[in-house]
């Protein structure tokens, strides 16, 4: 079946660090790839999505690449900041025309000033 | 500014008692979903609607039910509330099945059944 797998956090990082958080998916057929971002006590935002094969989705500094030969979309960003700190989803929707989105367990992410 | 609004960011409820979550969004969109959120668990699909009075289980439908009498308003119900049901409940909706546009999520309601 369709899945999304996440690393674990936590994820602890100082200040202007590189961040990534990997993401692979197992799918049939050509899904759509996003990447979701909560803050503490809100509800999740839509941070950026990748809707084809090596297409680049990018957003406030984050950035991802769909890789169909490694089924990955791994997030990155090259200077965090104190702000960044929120839980991370991965999320895939397949092409197949059902309504749902797949996400994976998260990774949180904590920057330290 | 597009939104999903949730009626109440936080509720306490008493074992046994029918609980009603609200959910209403201002995009038109045709579908719309409630997840609930548990710490190492993710986001798991409790209920789904795509159109008006049509509603489908998603992963975990036992428990509850949900009622879509209007295009914009989606409502989760807990038939009878337990403490296992005590979580962070998210409502979302989206426009299309392309995938394309992901989904616009509203702020949570975090229950607590005690």
């Amino acid at each position: 079946g369709n899945s999304v797998t996440q690393m674990e956090g936590p994820v602890t990082l100082s200040e202007e660090a590189f961040l990534t958080i990997n993401c692979t998916y197992t799918a049939t057929g050509y899904p759509s790839l996003f990447w979701y971002v909560q803050y503490p006590g809100e509800g999740l935002q839509l941070l950026l999505k990748a809707t084809k094969a090596d297409d680049k989705g990018s957003n406030k500094g984050f950035e991802a690449t769909y890789r169909k030969e490694t089924t990955s979309f791994h997030l990155e960003k090259g200077s965090v900041q104190v702000s960044d700190s929120a839980v991370y989803f991965c999320a895939l929707k397949t092409a197949s025309g059902t309504y749902k989105y797949i996400f994976g367990t998260g990774t949180r992410l904590k920057v330290l000033a | 500014d597009v939104k999903v609004t949730q009626s109440s960011r936080y509720l306490v409820k008493r074992t046994g008692e029918k609980v009603f979550l609200e959910c209403v969004q201002d995009m038109d969109h045709e579908n719309m979903f409630w997840y609930r959120q548990d710490p190492g668990l993710g986001l798991r699909l409790i209920y789904f609607s795509y159109d008006v009075k049509m509603k489908e289980k998603g992963d975990i439908p036992e428990g509850y039910s949900v009622s879509r009498e209007k295009k914009e308003r989606f409502s989760l119900i807990l038939e009878s509330a337990s403490t296992n049901q005590t979580s962070m409940y998210l409502c979302a909706s989206s426009t299309d099945t392309s995938g394309h546009y992901g989904y616009t999520f509203g702020s949570g309601t975090r229950l607590t059944v005690v």
